[in-house]
């Protein structure tokens, strides 16, 4: 089995930097997978990571622990239309890793 | 084409009707997923094909019925919904199996009166 753990909501201003946690337990880990998804919208990939580390990408970067089972979501610089719900997804041992197990979504809020 | 495509957007049936959510990818992915997320929760998994077979049901009612006509092509076949299956049906695709990057549709917003 599996359990995520990120926060439901996270409130920030315009231009600030966001960090997003999840923490994760597994019986296996294979990586860390970030999606995006605003309010009636897709959920879009923003970030996988297997190794320890951080990857950064533009204004988002993704930081993973394996021997913490932690990872984060950083948002630098950050705009209104960042405003969307933020989930971290493990692939699941279950199922032989073939497919995605999603946390419960941490709800970003950006104020002017 | 990075794009995978669903049809309808919206779509509100009654609990005696038959209809089909269609989904469409151009990528040569060999992995293809139907998802049901309803509102301010993640993604709930509900069928995965690989190579256009079935493999795996996340014990889904068979009033939900997946259909993979080929490579590029994913139905979702409904008939004799209940009113709480209303939710946003999402199609994903990824290259193929246990990859952490999918690519999701923009969903079909299905309400069962």
């Amino acid at each position: 089995g599996q359990s995520l753990e990120q926060p439901s909501e996270v409130t920030a201003v315009e231009g600030a930097i966001v960090q997003i946690n999840c923490t994760y337990q597994t019986s296996g880990f294979y990586g860390l997978s970030w999606y995006q998804q605003h309010d009636g919208g897709a959920p879009t990939f923003l970030s996988y990571n297997a190794l320890d580390g951080l990857e950064e990408t533009g204004r988002f970067s993704s930081f993973l622990s394996r021997s913490d089972s932690y990872g984060y979501l950083l948002l630098q610089e950050l705009q209104m239309k960042d405003s969307a719900s933020y989930f971290c997804a493990v692939r699941d041992p279950d199922s032989g890793y073939s497919t995605l197990t999603f946390g419960k979504g941490t709800m970003l809020l950006v104020s002017p | 084409d990075t794009e995978v495509t669903q049809t309808p957007k919206h779509l509100v049936m009654g609990m005696t009707n038959k209809k089909s959510l269609k989904c469409e990818q151009h990528m040569g992915h060999r992995a293809m997923y139907w998802y049901k997320q309803k509102a301010k929760k993640p993604p709930e998994l509900m069928f995965v094909y690989s190579y256009e077979k079935l493999s795996i049901n996340e014990s889904v009612p068979s009033r939900f019925s997946p259909e993979c006509p080929n490579s590029s092509l994913l139905n979702l076949h409904l008939h004799a919904l209940q009113p709480e299956d209303s939710a946003l049906y999402l199609c994903a695709s990824s290259q193929d199996l246990g990859r952490g990057e999918q690519f999701f549709g923009p969903g079909t917003r299905l309400t069962v009166l």
